[in-house]
């Protein structure tokens, strides 16, 4: 049973610059969220993909942006970087049941972005 | 708000003593709560989770953790540590999104 897979693993950047990250679900599943990390804090989330839309946003600015994929993968961009981007990018993925979107998350290896 | 608080950013223990992990949330409705470990430079995995279902909750590798609504805790204990189980605890709880705590860093001293 393949779980939460995300790439790249690590990644530079300088200012300014704009950068994608990937993440395939858990098979089965077909909602996914992205988390931003922080060294040292807990996972701050960022957005939720549903049926291809942005269902939920925490309080990020719109230099992040993202897509679902009808096989339900998922990316996550960030544009015009900044120091303050450098973080571990987290992906969770989960199940709608019954219309609801069940509250258990599977949570992948992340993404370290370092920006310049 | 919803909010989650873990009391402790650091704990230590000695191996084979008990572990515990404190955690307070803040809703204004009874959500359902979770703890995750993270190991270095790995992802998040699910130690157990709190739905309205029974309030001691079992999870993975000995850990438990009791939902006290009176208390609004959900405090995580293992009876006896392992060095393996050295690594970053979080608590989380639902809300209108995934709310996480900051995190406690576990030691275990041989």
């Amino acid at each position: 049973d393949a779980g939460v897979t995300q790439s790249p693993t690590h990644l530079i950047k300088t200012r300014g610059q704009q950068v994608t990250l990937r993440c395939s679900p858990k098979s089965g599943h077909d909602t996914v969220s992205w988390y931003q990390q922080a060294l040292g804090q807990g996972p701050q989330f960022i957005f939720q993909y549903y049926e291809e839309e942005e269902r939920q946003r925490g309080n990020f600015p719109d230099r992040f942006s993202g897509h679902q994929f009808p096989n339900y993968s998922s990316e996550l961009n960030v544009n015009a970087l900044l120091l303050g981007d450098s973080a571990l990018y987290l992906c969770a993925s989960s199940l709608v049941l019954g219309g609801r979107i069940t509250e258990t998350q599977y949570f992948g290896p992340g993404t370290r972005l370092l920006v310049l | 708000a919803q909010s989650v608080t873990q009391l402790d950013s650091h704990v230590s223990v000695s191996e084979g003593t008990p572990v515990l992990l404190r955690c307070n949330y803040s809703s204004s409705y009874s959500p359902s709560l979770f703890w995750y470990v993270q190991h270095p430079n790995k992802g998040l995995q699910l130690l157990l989770k709190y739905t309205s279902a029974a309030t001691l909750v079992k999870g993975i590798n000995g850990f438990e953790a009791e939902f006290k609504k009176s208390e609004t805790s959900f405090h995580l204990t293992k009876p006896s540590a392992h060095m393996s189980d050295a690594a970053e605890y979080f608590c989380a709880a639902t809300g209108n999104q995934f709310y996480f705590g900051t995190g406690t860093s576990l030691t275990v001293i041989p």
